[in-house]
């Protein structure tokens, strides 16, 4: 099946860190990728949609400028935190869908990766 | 926009049946799916109802009726394994997930 591959899966750095994760898949192509993130004991909350050779779209209340999003190929994304501070201390997951499969391409299931653990001190 | 409800906690034995809710709005919806999250780790997929009706996959189903916007998802001959939260997720797409449902097995 279709595989989603996330790396680091945990990162500790200090405040004012800058911090990139990446996000592959591994046996397709993704033209589309989305980023989530998840404090304890909540939701997951889609942050960004990535999207192969063109900017990224936000969701609203996310900072653009903070969470810095890139899809130069067609297997990787990656999710830069600025200038990093606790508060930003999370859970980061990115998913993609297969879209090779057949079918509607709305249909298709989105795989996650295994996510990255920041913390911020 | 959207919203999604679902119970936060439900408990139940070994060996029982555990049935957990979901109502959603949204503005965009092509289909109901539900994931599995143990803690720490990534959510899995479990299910996924683009149209109305029953979905079956081993001792998991799920049902979605698109006219009520609502669904849920059945876990028959629970296990312990099955504690975990369990999240509905409207495809708008992308997946819009609600708040959560966290089951505890007990024996």
């Amino acid at each position: 099946g279709a595989v989603v591959s996330q790396h680091p899966s945990w990162v500790i750095c200090k405040s004012g860190t800058s911090v990139k994760i990446e996000c592959r898949s591994l046996d397709f192509q993704a033209t589309t990728m989305f980023w989530y993130r998840q404090f304890p004991k909540q939701s997951l909350m889609l942050m960004a949609t990535s999207n192969e050779g063109s900017k990224a779209t936000y969701e609203q209340g996310v900072e653009k400028d903070k969470f810095l999003i890139n899809h130069a190929s067609l297997t990787l994304s990656t999710l830069t935190v600025t200038s990093a501070h606790p508060e930003d201390s999370s859970f980061y997951i990115c998913s993609a869908r297969d879209l090779g499969t057949g079918g509607a391409d709305s249909n298709q299931p989105q795989h996650f990766g295994d996510g990255t653990r920041l913390s911020i001190l | 926009g959207q919203s999604l409800e679902q119970p936060s906690e439900v408990t139940a034995v070994e060996g029982a049946i555990v049935q957990i809710n979901c109502t959603y709005q949204t503005s965009g919806f092509y289909g109901l799916s539900w994931y599995q999250q143990h803690d720490g780790g990534a959510p899995t997929f479990l299910s996924y109802n683009a149209l109305d009706g029953l979905e079956e996959t081993g001792r998991f189903s799920s049902f979605l009726s698109r006219s009520d916007s609502y669904g849920y998802l059945l876990l028959q001959e629970l296990q312990m394994k099955d504690s975990a939260s369990y999240f509905c997720a409207v495809n708008r797409p992308p997946l819009i997930f609600g708040q959560g449902t966290t089951l505890q097995v007990k024996p």
